[in-house]
């Protein structure tokens, strides 16, 4: 079952900075957490993933606090490109498993 | 990074009659693999976990005698809906995990509409 929760759909305008929240409260000390993306009838894409230091990679940055009940994805400069539906999911480290919510979608404006 | 192939792209079939639809993992072995399904506008829901060499298991509410899975090599898994009705149209999405950093790897997907 979904452990997250994210806002259903934010705007943002070209070239500028994204972030996109995402609430998990009930997180286990094992659960890693994944932000995926989806463009309209295609698999999700691999964003970014973490445990519980921040994490830089080329398509983004994962901002996690330090209780860990929350993340942050950041994507530093959107491009249209960039507009999809974000999802964040916790990865049980036992099993492996990912339970997707209901993700945000994200509207880029050019 | 790693590449998940599903074939086919889509599938339209008449009612009462079984669909396969494969999964593969290009350029990884993996010992397990998920399938989902999506409907539109909805988020993708968790159907089963496919383990090479053993049985699937299912999550709560799928039934297995319906969606058969079969996980015959490290590369290949495949999903059969049986005896398809309508509302078993959907997009369906597999993902392998990859091992050595557990990351999932999704399909790009199999529309299926069954008429």
């Amino acid at each position: 079952d979904a452990k997250t929760t994210q806002p259903n759909s934010m705007e943002s305008n070209e070239e500028e900075p994204v972030h996109l929240p995402c609430n998990h409260s009930t997180i286990s000390g094992t659960d890693y957490i994944h932000w995926y993306r989806q463009l309209p009838s295609q698999g999700p894409e691999y964003v970014i993933h973490g445990l519980t230091s921040n994490v830089n990679n080329r398509m983004a940055s994962l901002a996690i606090a330090e209780d860990r009940k929350s993340s942050t994805l950041i994507l530093h400069r959107a491009t249209l490109r960039d507009a999809a539906v974000y999802y964040c999911i916790l990865r049980d480290d036992n099993f492996n498993k990912f339970y997707f919510g209901s993700g945000t979608k994200l509207n880029v404006k050019p | 990074g790693a590449v998940v192939s599903q074939h086919p792209s889509w599938v339209i079939c008449k009612s009462g009659t079984s669909v396969k639809i494969e999964c593969r993992s290009l350029d990884f072995q993996a010992t397990t693999m998920f399938w989902y399904r999506q409907f539109p506008k909805q988020s993708l829901m968790l159907m089963a976990t496919s383990n090479e060499g053993s049985k699937a298991t299912y999550e709560q509410g799928v039934e297995k005698d319906k969606f058969l899975i079969n996980h015959a090599s490290l590369t290949l898994s495949t999903l059969t809906v049986t005896s398809a009705h309508p509302e078993d149209s959907s997009f369906y999405i597999c993902s392998a995990l990859d091992r050595p950093d557990y990351e999932q790897y999704f399909g790009p997907g199999t529309r299926l509409t069954v008429t």
